[in-house]
């Protein structure tokens, strides 16, 4: 049964570029979550997501941060025009419910570096 | 909103010592507390969970505890062994609002 899936694990951009970091949940799980991780700090929640809605983006800068999670295929997190401080580990997590209380288990996150 | 704090920020002990790794919440609300492992490099792995209406739960060399009316919880690990080393994070959530707000994290080393 595979885990939480992400890629790239490594991605490099220059200022002014876009990113594309991806997520596939764990089979069965239909509830993705994306947290931000800064050198020594503890995860940042960004977003929230089901199949085809965002329940909550409380977490998510209103400005170049957009979250999807289509009816097919991965969720993706993608930051537009990035800047030096988007230099973090993005991690996404999945669960089979919603609502709370429930365990979230991580993918192996994406590190994205700005030049 | 939730507040989720964790102490203390680095632990060293000697392997076959215990070590206590506590966090304080805000919300009293919360009543959902896991424990993450994270090794160098790799994913955040859950490891034990407590929910409120227990106070103590155990598996193997690993317990956590919970005050609700302190509005406290704990992870003990047992034994330590050198594979124990990692950054361990607390995290809490309540019912109806399914993500986690974390501590800053623990780094443990447990030396030979």
């Amino acid at each position: 049964n595979a885990g939480v899936m992400q890629n790239p694990r490594h991605l490099v951009r220059r200022r002014g570029q876009e990113a594309r970091l991806r997520c596939s949940p764990m089979k069965g799980h239909s509830h993705v979550y994306w947290y931000r991780q800064l050198p020594e700090e503890g995860l940042k929640f960004m977003v929230y997501l089901q199949k085809e809605n965002i329940i909550d983006e409380s977490g998510m800068p209103k400005e170049r941060f957009s979250a999807e999670f289509p009816k097919e295929g991965p969720s993706i997190l993608r930051i537009q025009q990035v800047v030096r401080g988007d230099s973090a580990a993005y991690f996404c997590a999945s669960s089979p419910l919603g609502g709370g209380n429930q365990p979230q288990h991580f993918g192996d996150g994406t590190r994205l570096s700005i030049l | 909103g939730e507040n989720v704090e964790q102490h203390p920020s680095t632990l060293s002990v000697q392997e076959g010592d215990s070590a206590v790794i506590k966090c304080t919440y805000s919300d009293s609300a919360s009543n959902y507390f896991p424990w993450y492992k994270q090794e160098l490099g790799k994913r955040p792995q859950l490891i034990i969970d407590i929910r409120s209406n227990v106070g103590e739960k155990k598996d193997q060399r690993i317990a956590v505890t919970l005050n609700k009316t302190a509005k406290h919880f704990s992870l003990h690990i047992t034994e330590t062994q050198p594979e124990d080393s990692a950054v361990y994070f607390c995290a809490a959530s309540k019912e109806g609002y399914s993500t986690l707000t974390f501590g800053k994290g623990t780094m443990l080393l447990v030396s030979p």
